[in-house]
């Protein structure tokens, strides 16, 4: 199985800043790779698909980048309800492994 | 706008078996490219694929779990089910159910994406 990491593991952060998440896989999986949000109780949330591209309805503050084994979601201007956890998953072999999970709180 | 809700039983014993239904609505399992997955959270742990079924009757399950877990899909009634056998401690979690969008790459073969999930529903496995 394709193993995830994401770091750092939890990020402190205010209203307005800019945060850089990154995952990391443990073998080529070309730009498979796919953000979710998750908050307490709720549904997870379908952010970015394909490293970059914005599921509809995203605000386009965040962001996506990188291909192969090293990839980064970029959340430009925090907004409060952006305090939340956030997860990669690769699609690019079965099982379609995720990573562990970010945490971002508020500083 | 595209919903889905997960039920069955809180508290399931050792050996026993957990029925999971994930009811939906938003879309229809007749359409071609739709598909219904269950993912499960270990408290404290990664999110973990368990399974897929698609319109068209296809299955995808990790080969990784040995619970014989047959996902089943009841059309009319916009719902699937999900069994695991005889469940043990490291099957208590959240398990989600999600739709699952049927996608294609050349590279890859075929692969589900989640696109909208439910909230979850907490399963402890204890005696």
């Amino acid at each position: 199985d394709i193993h995830m990491t994401q770091s750092p593991s939890s990020l402190s952060a205010s209203v307005g800043d800019r945060i850089t998440i990154t995952c990391r896989t443990s073998q080529n999986i070309n730009r498979f790779l796919n953000w979710y949000q998750q908050k307490p109780g709720k549904a997870p949330k379908f952010l970015i698909y394909a490293a970059s591209d914005l599921q509809s309805g995203v605000p386009s503050r965040f962001s996506g980048s990188g291909s192969g084994t090293d990839f980064t979601l970029t959340i430009n201007s925090l907004q409060p309800e952006d305090f939340a956890t956030y997860f990669c998953q690769q699609t690019y072999s079965s099982p379609f492994t995720f990573g562990p999970g970010t945490i971002l709180d508020i500083k | 706008q595209i919903t889905l809700k997960e039920s069955g039983p809180t508290l399931v014993k050792p050996t026993q078996t957990l029925t999971l239904t994930c009811s939906f609505s938003g879309f229809s399992l007749r359409t071609t490219g739709a598909g219904v997955g269950w993912i499960r959270q270990p408290p404290g742990k990664a999110l973990e694929c368990l399974a897929v079924i698609y319109w068209n009757d296809e299955t995808w399950y990790n080969p990784s779990l040995m619970n014989g877990l047959p996902i089943t899909k009841d059309t009319s009634r916009n719902r699937v089910v999900l069994t695991m056998t005889n469940v043990n401690s490291v099957d208590t979690a959240t398990y989600f159910c999600a739709h699952a969008r049927r996608d294609f790459d050349v590279l890859t073969g075929f692969y589900p994406t989640f696109d909208s999930w439910g909230q979850g529903f907490l399963v402890t496995v204890s005696s």
